[in-house]
């Protein structure tokens, strides 16, 4: 069983479209989290969610619009794609909004923008 | 401003030989602590975590980790590697509330046969 997925795992496109990346956790999690993973691997958090509420928003572009509409789901809207956004995005959730609690990871998805 | 750093970006070892990655953090107080790897094309799965208590934390897959208040580390060790430990690892902090992590920017480790 999949604990975290997230679909697509690959993504190409070109700049100024729209495109949407899925997540699902079915391990009961109450928070979940997008990760952007740039091309040097540098990992840093996008949002989390707690309860299908908004908790963190590490000042991405309002173009990239995250939507809950569960406790299990969190999808990413990106609008206008830019050649920046070119990156691996992972999905995570965490039984809790609390350090203590381990985050489990998706797969990732990667984004090409041309 | 809070930050994670490993010195090493890549590192190569030879299997069976000794394997230790660095991780230095600034924080005001002391993090959550937890180092993660990330297998080629996969997600990141957790190798270990700590909160408080015995410094010398035990994880999965034979490593192991010790937080060093003093010099501000939090260093992994496994004694023999082994070729499927190749992959890029990832050493993050965090605080109690709020569950943000903030990682280090990775290292790669190769395995020579």
């Amino acid at each position: 069983d999949t604990a975290v997925s997230q679909t697509p795992k690959y993504l190409v496109t070109q700049m100024g479209n729209d495109k949407s990346i899925k997540c699902e956790q079915n391990l009961g999690h109450d928070t979940m989290y997008w990760y952007k993973q740039d091309s040097k691997k540098f990992l840093k958090i996008m949002f989390s969610y707690n309860n299908k509420e908004l908790i963190i928003n590490e000042t991405v572009p309002n173009r990239f619009s995250p939507k809950s509409p569960d406790k299990a789901h969190l999808n990413l809207h990106i609008n206008s794609l830019e050649l920046g956004d070119s990156a691996v995005y992972f999905c995570a959730s965490s039984l809790r909004l609390a350090g203590v609690d381990e985050q489990f990871f998706g797969p990732g998805t990667r984004l090409t923008v041309l | 401003a809070q930050s994670v750093t490993q010195p090493d970006i890549h590192i190569t070892v030879s299997e069976g030989a000794s394997l230790e990655l660095r991780c230095n953090y600034s924080y005001g107080a002391t993090p959550y602590l937890f180092w993660y790897v990330q297998s080629p094309g996969q997600g990141l799965q957790l190798l270990l975590k700590y909160f408080s208590g015995d410094t010398l934390v035990q994880g999965i897959k034979g490593f192991e980790a010790e937080f060093k208040r003093s010099q501000s580390s939090f260093n992994l060790r496994k004694p023999s590697v082994h070729w499927s430990d190749a992959a890029e690892y990832f050493c993050a902090a965090g605080k109690a509330a709020g569950n943000k992590l903030t990682f280090g920017g990775g290292t790669r480790v190769l395995v020579k046969p």
